[in-house]
């Protein structure tokens, strides 16, 4: 039962214009929803959240949309640049307190052609 | 300051080995975690730890065991390797709010 899914396992995507990385979830018990950025024989880093009391969050060349009632949530980068060539992962954190256990999408390859 | 440091980095076991991957963070966090990564998917929860003495299971933790008998460390014990356990596996600390601090991984192979 995938409860975040990221149903584009690549995008591709020439520098300058604008990446778009989608992401939808099943579970409305969800609360928090962050992405993160994966380079090859590294660990995932943080890129930016949203919480489920807004719909949008901006940060830089990054902004993240949350649609509540679709269950979808997007990342926007834009200008893209090659530097963003990586996997992106959608990532969501049940409304439980205690320890954030993250329920991650399956992720997306994202490539920033020059 | 280092983050989160996972060893190895790489390791190739046989069917029926047993093996500890080991992760410390010098961040004095409460939560640790550990996520195995299969290919084409996504982070699954093995196990997690609110604190010292305190560890309890995630989504997949069959064939695996942790101890957490410091803040600082929280190694992942597999007692009889199989194929299946043939993954990327990551270990993460967090304060309890906010975001994860990951490690650069431990790619297992079980052969």
């Amino acid at each position: 039962d995938q409860q975040v899914k990221q149903n584009s396992p690549s995008l591709s995507v020439q520098e300058g214009r604008i990446s778009i990385l989608n992401c939808d979830y099943t579970n409305s018990m969800f609360d928090y929803f962050l992405w993160y950025k994966k380079y090859p024989a590294e660990g995932p880093t943080f890129l930016i959240s949203i919480s489920s009391i807004k719909d949008k969050n901006e940060d830089g060349r990054f902004t993240v949309f949350l649609n509540k009632s679709a269950k979808h949530l997007s990342l926007h980068i834009v200008p893209s640049q090659p530097g963003d060539s990586a996997v992106y992962f959608c990532a969501a954190i049940p409304l439980i307190q205690g320890a954030q256990k993250l329920v991650f999408g399956q992720g997306t390859r994202l490539t920033i052609n020059p | 300051n280092a983050g989160v440091t996972q060893t190895p980095k790489f390791r190739i076991l046989k069917i029926g080995q047993s093996m500890t991957l080991q992760c410390t963070q010098d961040m004095n966090h409460n939560y640790m975690y550990w996520y195995r990564q299969d290919p084409g998917m996504g982070l699954k929860l093995i196990y997690y730890s609110v604190g010292a003495g305190i560890t309890d299971k995630g989504e997949v933790p069959n064939g695996y065991n942790v101890s957490r008998s410091t803040t600082e460390d929280f190694p992942l014990r597999l007692e009889l390797a199989a194929p299946s356990q043939t993954s990327v596996y990551f270990c993460a600390s967090s304060y309890g709010t906010g975001s994860l601090t990951f490690g650069a991984g431990s790619r297992l192979t079980v052969l």
